[in-house]
């Protein structure tokens, strides 16, 4: 069991938008702590999607956002693509400087 | 280019002892704190330790404390995860990851790049 709770899957057509939440609670994310998301491909290790809780590295499309409020976070695709199927994971830290991560989402593309 | 690439995986009976090693390369090593990140065969992500560029910050998942030691050699730009007392539950690939540059933030670094990652089994 995850401290940080995501839905185990979402889904969506070509085109469209999906939100993936992120939820902690007053000792992680709502202390404070960044959320950071990552993209895991089938077969491949995970990569930085989203930092700081909103800052997309280089090379991420802008198709993908995040946000942060209170004791939650959430990931948001815009015009999605097929090759946007695959497991998305966020992260922060907890009051014992201990790293977190989400139980993952698998994200399915219609 | 920013690269980190682990080895020691392999098959070890319960109980056992294995020590994972991830070799950097494109960076300073010395300057970044670096993690190990677990992930049993279709689950999720589990972080597993962290350790600050000169070692002197240390920190473990409740899992692995006490059984699991990780170490450093910025002489040999490499970091490296010593398992012993190995159980099923540990069967996992094993990333080793670097955290944020150093300075960037004081509330919560992320983890970029990842390796490849190791297969560790731990089965009679």
């Amino acid at each position: 069991q995850s401290v940080l709770t995501q839905p185990p899957s979402v889904s969506g057509a070509p085109g469209q938008r999906v939100t993936i939440s992120c939820t902690g609670s007053s000792s992680n994310i709502g202390a404070g702590y960044d959320v950071h998301w990552y993209q895991q491909l089938p077969g491949t290790a995970p990569k930085l999607l989203i930092y700081g809780n909103s800052n997309r590295p280089s090379g991420v499309p802008d198709r993908f956002s995040g946000s942060k409020s209170g004791t939650s976070a959430s990931l948001a695709i815009t015009g999605l693509q097929a090759e946007d199927e695959a497991d998305y994971y966020c992260q922060s830290y907890d009051s014992s400087l201990s790293a977190l991560f989400g139980g993952g989402t698998k994200l399915t593309v219609l | 280019e920013v690269q980190l690439v682990e080895s020691g995986g392999g098959l070890v009976k319960p109980g056992g002892s294995l020590r994972l090693s991830c070799a950097a390369s494109g960076f300073t090593f010395s300057s970044y704190s670096m993690n190990w990140v677990r992930q049993a065969p279709g689950k999720g992500l589990e972080w597993v330790s962290s350790i600050s560029s000169s070692s002197s910050y240390i920190y473990y998942a409740d899992s692995v404390k006490g059984r699991f030691t990780i170490s450093r050699d910025n002489a040999k730009n490499s970091l490296y995860l010593q398992m012993n007392s190995l159980r099923a539950e540990d069967t996992a690939v094993y990333y080793c990851a670097r955290e944020a540059p150093p300075g960037t933030t004081v509330t919560g670094n992320w983890f970029d790049p990842w390796g490849q990652g190791t297969l560790v089994t731990v089965s009679s």
